[in-house]
């Protein structure tokens, strides 16, 4: 069955620095897709970043990237130069085809910035 | 602007009492779903639909009921058989249940058993 493992429950870092949110995910299938939420404070769920099973390159999306390991089953979401307002939990989620479309999640890491 | 629009926002709701969790969208999307998340913890589907008329359970649907008669409306009914419904539920639809079409959140509707 797939499953996301998030193994960082909290996670500090100082404004202007990068830091990297760890994911691991299981699956059996050849063909499935990776995406990053942000959950703010206020509950809304925001899309940061995908990621295809079968795309060569790394996924970008401003100061987010994707450094997908498909051989570790990693996805792991690196942001750059961090703000205050990137804190917020952070999901990361798969699907598999055939499933509706149905998103799979993580259990989420608490990204806390410094000023 | 299209988006996805739940309401109510805040329910309390006494013991033995169902209650239903309004979920409206105008992005002409095919597929929605319902999620409810627990403080400290991930996202886990309740139900899905992908069609009109159509809809399956997800991993929690027991206490939970759904219908899907519009493609613009998928409310959730949470009964007086759910256990514990004290929950934060999010509705979410995307274009098609297949490759990197996103799911788009609503707000949420944060429920309450006193």
């Amino acid at each position: 069955a797939q499953k996301i493992t998030q193994t960082q429950p909290g996670m500090f870092v100082q404004e202007k620095e990068a830091v990297t949110l760890d994911c691991t995910y299981d699956t059996s299938d050849q063909s499935y897709g990776l995406f990053w939420y942000k959950q703010p404070s206020s509950g809304e769920m925001i899309f940061l970043i995908y990621q295809g099973s079968y795309d060569e390159q790394n996924a970008t999306e401003g100061r987010y990237s994707l450094n997908f390991q498909k051989a570790r089953k990693s996805a792991n979401l690196v942001i750059s130069a961090s703000q205050l307002g990137d804190s917020a939990m952070y999901f990361c989620a798969m699907r598999e085809p055939y499933q509706g479309g149905k998103l799979i999640f993580g259990q989420g890491t608490e990204l806390s910035v410094k000023p | 602007d299209g988006g996805i629009t739940q309401s109510p926002k805040y329910l309390f709701r006494k013991e033995g009492q169902n209650v239903t969790l309004s979920c409206e969208q105008n992005l002409n999307h095919d597929a929605m779903y319902w999620y409810r998340q627990d403080p400290g913890q991930g996202l886990r589907l309740i139900y899905y639909s992908q069609i009109v008329n159509d809809f399956q359970k997800g991993d929690i649907a027991e206490g939970y009921s759904v219908s899907r008669e519009k493609k613009e409306s998928f409310p959730l009914t949470v009964t007086s058989a759910q256990k514990n419904p004290t929950a934060f539920y999010l509705c979410a639809s995307s274009l098609s249940g297949a490759g990197a079409n996103v799911l788009t959140f609503g707000a949420g509707s944060r429920l309450t058993v006193l």
